[in-house]
């Protein structure tokens, strides 16, 4: 159970076009989820706390007009990474907090070229 | 946010060989947890000890933990092929809303 489900799992887009990945909660309502970002070889970052019905909460330094952050339901969770540049390239991964714990989705490889 | 440290950055041992990783932290938390990555692939909950727990197991996993000097440690024991991945250490305290605090990680590399 608590299974996050997250797509595209790759993908690669021009410089200055937009993408969405998106997360969803498979066998379990997500009121709470979390968005991180990944460089080589490096920790998780968390971008921002997403929270369904409301708007996200980002961490400082996270620019919230380029990493729109969408929770329009209990089961679905969207990062849109808007006017995307190279230094965006990176591994997105997203969470959820459920009753026993958190759980994450598999992660999306972002290449902007 | 801040985070915590973990050591070794990496480590390479051999199959049968037993592993451990050593994870400092900053503030006062409620729980720590231990997290396996798959290179390019999400995280996978290994085990969560309280900060009442001093140790804890699972399978071939040993976590220990001690608030006095806001450290953890996690054993691999009969280490395999298979343990090769990231081991990340995160921390969670009621006080920051719900989230995992990462350390910085440690690459274990396991060769046969």
């Amino acid at each position: 159970g608590a299974v996050v489900s997250q797509h595209p799992s790759r993908v690669i887009c021009k410089s200055g076009t937009s993408v969405k990945i998106e997360c969803r909660s498979l066998d379990f309502q997500a009121t709470t989820m979390f968005w991180y970002r990944q460089f080589p070889k490096q920790s998780l970052m968390l971008m921002a706390t997403s929270n369904e019905g409301s708007k996200a909460t980002y961490e400082q330094g996270v620019e919230k007009d380029k990493f729109l952050i969408n929770h329009a339901s209990l089961t679905l969770s969207t990062l849109t990474v808007t006017s995307a540049h190279p230094e965006d390239s990176s591994f997105y991964i997203c969470s959820a907090r459920y009753m026993y714990g958190y759980t994450f989705g598999s992660g999306t490889r972002l290449t902007v070229v | 946010s801040q985070q915590g440290e973990e050591d070794p950055q990496a480590l390479s041992i051999q199959e049968g060989e037993n592993a451990t990783m050593n994870c400092s932290y900053k503030t006062s938390i409620n729980n720590l947890q231990w997290y396996r990555q798959n290179s390019g692939r999400g995280l996978v909950h290994l085990i969560l000890i309280r900060s009442n727990e001093r140790e804890k197991h699972s399978g071939r996993l040993r976590v220990t933990l001690d608030t006095s000097k806001k450290s953890s440690s996690l054993l691999i024991t009969a280490s395999r092929a298979a343990d090769t991945a990231s081991y990340f250490c995160a921390t969670y305290n009621t006080g920051t809303a719900s989230k995992l605090t990462f350390g910085t990680g440690t690459r274990l590399q396991v060769t046969l």
